[in-house]
Protein backbone atom coordinates (compact mmCIF):
# COMPACT_ATOMS: atom_id res chain seq x y z
CA UNK A 1 0.00 0.00 0.00
CA UNK A 2 1.64 3.08 -1.63
CA UNK A 3 -0.81 5.60 -0.94
CA UNK A 4 -2.61 7.59 -3.29
CA UNK A 5 -0.55 10.37 -4.73
CA UNK A 6 -0.65 13.13 -6.63
CA UNK A 7 1.40 15.07 -9.58
CA UNK A 8 2.30 18.32 -9.18
CA UNK A 9 2.37 19.47 -5.61
CA UNK A 10 2.38 22.50 -6.69
CA UNK A 11 1.29 24.37 -9.91
CA UNK A 12 1.27 28.13 -10.52
CA UNK A 13 -0.40 29.00 -13.90
CA UNK A 14 -1.07 32.66 -15.34
CA UNK A 15 -5.18 33.43 -15.83
CA UNK A 16 -6.13 31.88 -19.09
CA UNK A 17 -3.67 28.81 -19.37
CA UNK A 18 -5.15 25.42 -19.07
CA UNK A 19 -3.82 23.07 -16.21
CA UNK A 20 -3.73 19.36 -15.97
CA UNK A 21 -3.41 17.60 -12.75
CA UNK A 22 -2.96 13.65 -12.04
CA UNK A 23 -3.94 11.27 -9.61
CA UNK A 24 -2.89 7.81 -8.99
CA UNK A 25 -4.94 5.90 -6.61
CA UNK A 26 -4.18 2.80 -3.97
CA UNK A 27 -4.11 0.58 -6.49
CA UNK A 28 -6.93 -2.05 -5.44
CA UNK A 29 -8.99 0.91 -5.20
CA UNK A 30 -12.06 1.39 -7.85
CA UNK A 31 -13.17 4.44 -6.61
CA UNK A 32 -11.59 7.43 -7.18
CA UNK A 33 -12.96 11.16 -5.86
CA UNK A 34 -11.43 14.77 -6.56
CA UNK A 35 -12.05 17.21 -3.76
CA UNK A 36 -11.47 21.22 -3.78
CA UNK A 37 -9.94 23.39 -0.93
CA UNK A 38 -10.23 26.56 -0.38
CA UNK A 39 -8.42 28.82 2.03
CA UNK A 40 -9.88 28.59 5.35
CA UNK A 41 -12.59 26.22 4.38
CA UNK A 42 -13.33 22.16 4.67
CA UNK A 43 -12.61 20.11 1.74
CA UNK A 44 -15.48 20.30 -1.24
CA UNK A 45 -17.06 17.54 -3.27
CA UNK A 46 -16.48 17.94 -7.15
CA UNK A 47 -16.70 14.52 -8.61
CA UNK A 48 -16.14 10.53 -8.33
CA UNK A 49 -15.67 7.55 -10.28
CA UNK A 50 -16.29 3.64 -10.01
CA UNK A 51 -13.45 2.00 -12.40
CA UNK A 52 -13.33 4.22 -15.63
CA UNK A 53 -17.62 5.29 -14.93
CA UNK A 54 -17.64 9.11 -13.73
CA UNK A 55 -20.87 8.74 -11.93
CA UNK A 56 -21.50 11.95 -10.41
CA UNK A 57 -20.01 15.48 -10.75
CA UNK A 58 -20.75 18.65 -8.64
CA UNK A 59 -22.56 21.71 -9.39
CA UNK A 60 -18.75 23.36 -8.52
CA UNK A 61 -17.49 21.62 -11.66
CA UNK A 62 -18.34 23.98 -14.04
CA UNK A 63 -17.57 23.57 -18.06
CA UNK A 64 -14.18 24.51 -17.63
CA UNK A 65 -13.40 21.53 -15.55
CA UNK A 66 -13.14 17.87 -17.19
CA UNK A 67 -12.05 14.55 -15.38
CA UNK A 68 -11.08 11.06 -16.48
CA UNK A 69 -10.18 7.98 -15.36
CA UNK A 70 -9.40 6.09 -18.91
CA UNK A 71 -8.45 3.16 -18.09
CA UNK A 72 -9.55 2.94 -14.25
CA UNK A 73 -6.52 3.81 -12.58
CA UNK A 74 -5.25 6.82 -12.62
CA UNK A 75 -6.74 10.52 -13.00
CA UNK A 76 -6.86 13.63 -14.11
CA UNK A 77 -8.32 16.70 -13.71
CA UNK A 78 -7.89 19.51 -15.99
CA UNK A 79 -9.12 22.96 -15.60
CA UNK A 80 -9.08 24.88 -19.17
CA UNK A 81 -8.50 28.98 -19.13
CA UNK A 82 -8.10 28.97 -15.57
CA UNK A 83 -9.25 31.98 -13.39
CA UNK A 84 -7.98 33.55 -10.23
CA UNK A 85 -11.03 31.47 -8.13
CA UNK A 86 -9.61 28.63 -9.49
CA UNK A 87 -6.41 28.94 -6.59
CA UNK A 88 -7.39 26.03 -4.20
CA UNK A 89 -5.73 22.53 -3.28
CA UNK A 90 -6.79 19.94 -5.40
CA UNK A 91 -7.30 16.60 -3.19
CA UNK A 92 -7.73 13.17 -4.66
CA UNK A 93 -8.79 10.28 -2.64
CA UNK A 94 -10.07 6.69 -3.56
CA UNK A 95 -11.61 3.78 -1.74
CA UNK A 96 -12.46 0.28 -2.09
CA UNK A 97 -16.12 -0.12 -3.71
CA UNK A 98 -17.51 -1.82 -0.61
CA UNK A 99 -16.05 0.60 2.06
CA UNK A 100 -16.99 3.60 -0.07
CA UNK A 101 -16.26 6.08 2.76
CA UNK A 102 -13.31 4.91 3.65
CA UNK A 103 -11.37 7.61 1.70
CA UNK A 104 -8.03 7.79 1.55
CA UNK A 105 -6.62 10.98 0.77
CA UNK A 106 -3.59 12.55 -1.09
CA UNK A 107 -1.68 15.15 -0.63
CA UNK A 108 -2.90 17.24 -2.93
CA UNK A 109 -1.88 19.84 -6.00
CA UNK A 110 -1.75 23.41 -4.69
CA UNK A 111 -3.10 25.50 -8.03
CA UNK A 112 -1.87 29.36 -8.02
CA UNK A 113 -3.56 31.56 -10.70
CA UNK A 114 -1.99 35.00 -11.02
CA UNK B 1 -28.87 18.18 2.04
CA UNK B 2 -26.69 17.32 4.78
CA UNK B 3 -24.27 19.66 6.03
CA UNK B 4 -21.59 19.94 9.29
CA UNK B 5 -20.83 22.79 11.44
CA UNK B 6 -17.72 22.98 13.82
CA UNK B 7 -18.08 26.14 15.70
CA UNK B 8 -14.28 26.46 16.65
CA UNK B 9 -12.22 28.03 14.16
CA UNK B 10 -9.19 27.88 16.20
CA UNK B 11 -8.32 26.43 19.60
CA UNK B 12 -5.02 26.26 21.78
CA UNK B 13 -4.44 23.93 24.50
CA UNK B 14 -1.33 22.93 26.17
CA UNK B 15 0.14 20.06 26.26
CA UNK B 16 -0.85 17.38 28.57
CA UNK B 17 -4.39 19.18 29.03
CA UNK B 18 -7.25 17.43 27.57
CA UNK B 19 -9.21 17.97 24.57
CA UNK B 20 -12.57 18.59 22.96
CA UNK B 21 -13.53 19.77 19.69
CA UNK B 22 -17.01 20.26 18.95
CA UNK B 23 -19.01 19.08 15.34
CA UNK B 24 -22.88 19.53 14.67
CA UNK B 25 -24.12 17.68 11.74
CA UNK B 26 -27.39 17.71 9.83
CA UNK B 27 -29.20 15.05 7.72
CA UNK B 28 -32.30 13.30 8.05
CA UNK B 29 -31.30 9.71 8.11
CA UNK B 30 -28.77 8.08 10.22
CA UNK B 31 -25.51 9.67 8.99
CA UNK B 32 -21.63 8.11 8.50
CA UNK B 33 -19.53 10.26 10.36
CA UNK B 34 -15.50 11.15 10.36
CA UNK B 35 -13.06 12.73 11.65
CA UNK B 36 -10.00 13.66 10.05
CA UNK B 37 -6.69 15.13 10.42
CA UNK B 38 -4.12 17.50 7.78
CA UNK B 39 -1.12 19.04 8.61
CA UNK B 40 0.42 21.68 6.92
CA UNK B 41 1.32 20.59 3.31
CA UNK B 42 -0.27 16.99 3.99
CA UNK B 43 -3.51 15.20 2.86
CA UNK B 44 -6.18 14.25 4.94
CA UNK B 45 -5.80 11.49 7.31
CA UNK B 46 -8.98 9.57 8.82
CA UNK B 47 -9.12 9.28 12.61
CA UNK B 48 -12.24 7.78 13.12
CA UNK B 49 -15.22 7.20 11.91
CA UNK B 50 -19.34 6.10 12.14
CA UNK B 51 -21.48 3.90 10.97
CA UNK B 52 -23.53 2.27 13.26
CA UNK B 53 -23.61 0.56 16.58
CA UNK B 54 -21.68 1.75 19.83
CA UNK B 55 -21.88 5.43 20.23
CA UNK B 56 -18.45 5.60 20.78
CA UNK B 57 -15.95 4.89 18.53
CA UNK B 58 -11.84 4.64 19.46
CA UNK B 59 -9.47 5.53 16.68
CA UNK B 60 -6.25 6.15 15.71
CA UNK B 61 -3.35 8.44 18.18
CA UNK B 62 -5.73 8.30 20.87
CA UNK B 63 -8.26 10.31 19.55
CA UNK B 64 -12.23 8.88 20.79
CA UNK B 65 -15.33 10.49 19.37
CA UNK B 66 -19.11 10.17 20.49
CA UNK B 67 -21.85 10.16 18.87
CA UNK B 68 -24.86 11.64 20.31
CA UNK B 69 -27.92 11.69 17.93
CA UNK B 70 -30.31 13.96 20.24
CA UNK B 71 -27.88 16.41 19.99
CA UNK B 72 -26.75 15.82 16.22
CA UNK B 73 -23.31 15.82 17.75
CA UNK B 74 -19.66 14.12 17.02
CA UNK B 75 -17.45 15.77 19.26
CA UNK B 76 -13.70 14.20 19.24
CA UNK B 77 -11.78 13.63 22.36
CA UNK B 78 -8.34 13.34 23.17
CA UNK B 79 -7.90 12.72 27.21
CA UNK B 80 -3.78 14.05 26.83
CA UNK B 81 -2.52 16.45 24.07
CA UNK B 82 0.92 16.14 22.22
CA UNK B 83 2.53 18.85 20.86
CA UNK B 84 2.78 16.56 17.68
CA UNK B 85 -1.31 16.76 17.85
CA UNK B 86 -1.53 20.97 16.33
CA UNK B 87 -3.00 20.27 12.82
CA UNK B 88 -6.57 20.63 11.29
CA UNK B 89 -9.57 18.82 12.36
CA UNK B 90 -12.27 18.41 9.84
CA UNK B 91 -14.91 16.80 10.80
CA UNK B 92 -17.38 14.85 8.03
CA UNK B 93 -20.93 13.46 7.27
CA UNK B 94 -21.79 10.95 4.32
CA UNK B 95 -24.79 10.82 2.84
CA UNK B 96 -26.57 7.39 1.85
CA UNK B 97 -29.67 6.72 -0.22
CA UNK B 98 -29.36 10.28 -2.07
CA UNK B 99 -27.63 8.94 -5.37
CA UNK B 100 -24.55 10.36 -3.70
CA UNK B 101 -23.38 7.46 -1.80
CA UNK B 102 -20.02 8.04 -2.17
CA UNK B 103 -19.67 11.78 -1.03
CA UNK B 104 -18.37 13.33 1.85
CA UNK B 105 -19.05 16.77 3.52
CA UNK B 106 -16.90 18.57 5.43
CA UNK B 107 -17.02 20.96 8.18
CA UNK B 108 -14.80 24.20 8.21
CA UNK B 109 -12.41 22.51 10.40
CA UNK B 110 -10.99 23.45 13.67
CA UNK B 111 -7.50 24.54 13.73
CA UNK B 112 -5.57 23.43 17.05
CA UNK B 113 -2.38 24.61 18.88
CA UNK B 114 -0.51 23.23 21.06
CA UNK B 115 1.64 25.27 23.62
CA UNK B 116 4.54 23.52 25.26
Amino acid sequence: DTGVSQDPRHKITKRGQNVTFRCDPISEHNRLYWYRQTLGQGPEFLTYFQNEAQLEKSRLLSDRFSAERPKGSFSTLEIQRTEQGDSAMYLCASSKRQSSYEQYFGPGTRLTVT
Amino acid sequence: AQSVTQPDIHITVSEGASLELRCNYSYGATPYLFWYVQSPGQGLQLLLKYFSGDTLVQGIKGFEAEFKRSQSSFNLRKPSVHWSDAAEYFCAVGALNTGTASKLTFGTGTRLQVTL
